[in-house]
């Protein structure tokens, strides 16, 4: 396991299209978050899983996005309806649950872009 | 609001110079404070990280430096080195609240000039 995995890395689509991502933690982390990047910022939080529970959801997380991770393993996040103002990276990291951040790996993100 | 504020917001160093980026954070409930280094196309990686029960952590020639009074640390980068361009990143979260989710700051570009 060399390392959190995310699918695809870019994306294009239209206003209006639904689109999903998917992230793949490192395999013994039973934490996963999402982030999202806009150009020039640092990362904001938008939710994190603790196995296959939600356990907290940020305000920047509209009811247009929903996450998953099914069976505590992969996560997908989904976006519909999507806007310009959802361009981004979006940034998915795992960790082991304990020991703090220090555990905390980032995949090299999706970057969408909405037209 | 801005819980973690950081700066500058770009900084140009001669090679072999030393960087020094800074943060200020306003919740004292924070209580981890890592520092992540990000290159163009790729996700945040952690460079170095401290606690508030020490002032200061150092490994190879990376540096931070915690003052809990003043709600700040920082950065610093001793002989800054081309291959240390890229955009740096404070953070802080609540540790002992369970490993909350990360604060970053709105990072600061580092360019390393020869």
């Amino acid at each position: 396991d060399t390392g959190v995995s995310q699918n695809p890395r870019h994306k294009i689509t239209k206003r209006g299209q639904n689109v999903t991502f998917r992230c793949d933690p490192i395999s013994e982390h039973n934490r996963l978050y999402w982030y999202r990047q806009t150009l020039g910022q640092g990362p904001e939080f938008l939710t994190y899983f603790q196995n296959e529970a939600q356990l907290e959801k940020s305000r920047l997380l509209s009811d247009r996005f929903s996450a998953e991770r099914p069976k505590g393993s992969f996560s997908t996040l989904e976006i519909q309806r999507t806007e310009q103002g959802d361009s981004a990276m979006y940034l998915c990291a795992s960790s082991p649950g304990t020991g703090g951040a220090w555990g905390y790996t980032f995949g090299s993100g999706t970057r969408l872009t909405v037209v | 609001q801005q819980q973690v504020k950081q700066s500058p917001q770009s900084l140009i160093v001669q090679k072999g110079g030393i960087s020094i980026i800074n943060c200020a954070y306003e919740n004292t409930a924070f209580d981890y404070f890592p520092w992540y280094q990000q290159f163009p196309g790729k996700g945040p990686a952690l460079l170095i990280a401290i606690r508030p029960d020490v002032s200061e952590k150092k490994e190879g020639r990376f540096t931070i430096s915690f003052n809990k009074s003043a709600k700040q640390f920082s950065l610093h980068i001793m002989d800054s080195q081309p291959g240390d361009s890229a955009t740096y990143f404070c953070a802080a979260s609540k540790w002992n609240s369970g490993n909350t989710p990360l604060v970053f700051g709105k990072g600061t570009r580092l360019s390393v000039i020869a």
